[in-house]
């Protein structure tokens, strides 16, 4: 079975510019999850999708966005980028929603820097 | 809060047996985990533990649970140069219902040495 895949794997963006990370699940999980892993501030949840609905939201602001589709796969959307956004990007996806119900399994990352 | 505390860094001998320890403050997580990541790559699931459980055993890894006490433990047997990695304990976090999110502790580095 196929892990959690995120493309691309590295992304070069100028402040201000905007970036949008791609995430397909394991095949048949439902719930995606996005965090970011900085040196200062380790691993931070950024939101969760489940179903196509977003279910919880960490404390991130409004340029960070996402979505989900029917096939499960998720799109993240990070706007206005600043140089403080320069981050391992993570997916993970499991059978249930919330990390409580099924383990999350993690993809490679996205390695966003912004310059 | 929601806190997980680990050591940051242990260095063991190639054959010796690792452990690295965690503190959690959630005390309605149902799983607890332990992900390993290695350079440049994303969070590797290694095992976890319902919170019903006091120990899982699966190969060299062992996982020790002190509700308790709130604190994990990860043992590693017969340590290998390949087992160095950051090694992430994370709990569950409920954010309503069922759902939630994982609270991370800042990861352990294990050196391991020929």
């Amino acid at each position: 079975k196929a892990g959690v895949t995120q493309t691309p794997r590295y992304l070069i963006k100028t402040r201000g510019q905007q970036v949008t990370l791609s995430c397909s699940p394991i095949s048949g999980h439902r719930s995606v999850s996005w965090y970011q892993q900085t040196p200062g501030q380790g691993l931070q949840f950024l939101f969760e999708y489940f179903s196509e609905t977003q279910r919880n939201k960490g404390n991130f602001p409004g340029r960070f966005s996402g979505r989900q589709f029917s096939n499960s796969r998720s799109e993240m959307n990070v706007s206005t980028l600043e140089l403080g956004d320069s981050a391992l990007y993570l997916c993970a996806s499991s059978s249930l929603p919330g990390g409580n119900n099924s383990p999350l399994h993690f993809g490679n990352g996205t390695r966003l820097t912004v310059t | 809060g929601e806190d997980v505390e680990q050591s940051l860094f242990l260095s063991v001998r190639e054959g010796d047996s690792s452990v690295i320890n965690c503190t959690y403050t959630d005390s309605s997580s149902t799983y607890l985990y332990w992900y390993k990541q290695e350079p440049g790559a994303g969070l590797q699931l290694l095992t976890y533990i319902f919170s019903n459980m006091d120990m899982k055993q699966d190969q060299r890894l062992t996982v020790l649970l002190n509700k308790k006490d709130k604190h994990l433990s990860l043992r590693i047997a017969d340590t290998q140069t390949g087992d160095s990695a950051i090694y992430f304990c994370a709990e569950t976090a409920p954010i309503g219902g069922n759902t939630g999110k994982l609270i991370f502790g800042q990861g352990t580095t294990l050196q391991v040495k020929p």
